[in-house]
């Protein structure tokens, strides 16, 4: 069964102090790893697709890595805007890769 | 683009009446999904689709029926709700890719649903 697990589930950082979010997975056969933002009250807001390790993708304050057991989320001097649940999320191939797996999700704030 | 619309956006229901959910989108996609979403839980599928005029059952779909009968529209409907099903419920869409594979999902607003 796929599972995905992320830590910590609350992070809470000063403006400006980086740290980083964990994603760890398993899932026979990664196809896809996604992270997405979510604001209270909203949808989730795709941010990133990493297909294989090994591979990093970059926004803004944000970039994402992936190993072959986990992903992290780095967040360079973080501002109060983005304060958000994190979600991570498998997707596995074959038939499964319709479905996400979903993770918990970590809960940022960041205070000024 | 709107992107994934849903409407409504709150309802409360009494135990055992009935509600449709709609989603709507207007990327194209061939794929849709209806999530659940709970205190303490990850998102969870509870059915999607492949195509029109298709469905498929997800992760949780007991008490849930759905129907894709417009490439653009997916309706869940709930035919006599239950307390157990108070939860935020998310539609996404995404595209199909070569073969029948497909990609990122694109999540819409959320259905807040209360069941007294």
């Amino acid at each position: 069964e796929d599972q995905v697990t992320q830590s910590p589930e609350a992070l809470r950082l000063q403006e400006g102090e980086s740290s980083s979010l964990n994603c760890s997975y398993t899932v026979s056969g990664l196809r896809g790893l996604f992270w997405y933002r979510q604001d209270p009250g909203k949808g989730p807001e795709f941010l990133f697709t990493l297909y294989s390790a090994g591979e990093e993708k970059e926004k803004e304050r944000l970039k994402a890595t992936l190993t072959k057991k986990e992903s992290f989320l780095h967040i360079t001097a973080p501002k109060p805007e983005d304060s958000a649940t994190y979600l991570c999320a498998v997707q596995a191939p074959g038939a499964g890769s319709y479905q996400l797996t979903f993770g918990k999700g970590t809960k940022l704030s960041v205070i000024p | 683009n709107a992107g994934v619309t849903q409407t409504p956006k709150f309802r409360v229901l009494k135990t055992g009446q009935s509600m449709t959910l709609l989603c709507a989108q207007d990327m194209n996609h061939e794929y849709m999904y209806w999530y659940r979403q709970d205190p303490g839980m990850g998102l969870r599928l509870i059915h999607y689709s492949v195509g029109e005029g298709t469905t498929a059952k997800g992760e949780v779909p007991d008490g849930y029926n759905v129907s894709r009968l417009k490439k653009q529209n997916f309706l869940l409907g709930l035919e006599s709700a239950a307390p157990s099903q108070t939860s935020v419920y998310f539609c996404a869409s995404s595209a199909r890719l070569a073969g029948r594979s497909t990609d990122t999902q694109y999540f819409g607003p959320g259905t807040r649903l209360t069941v007294l």
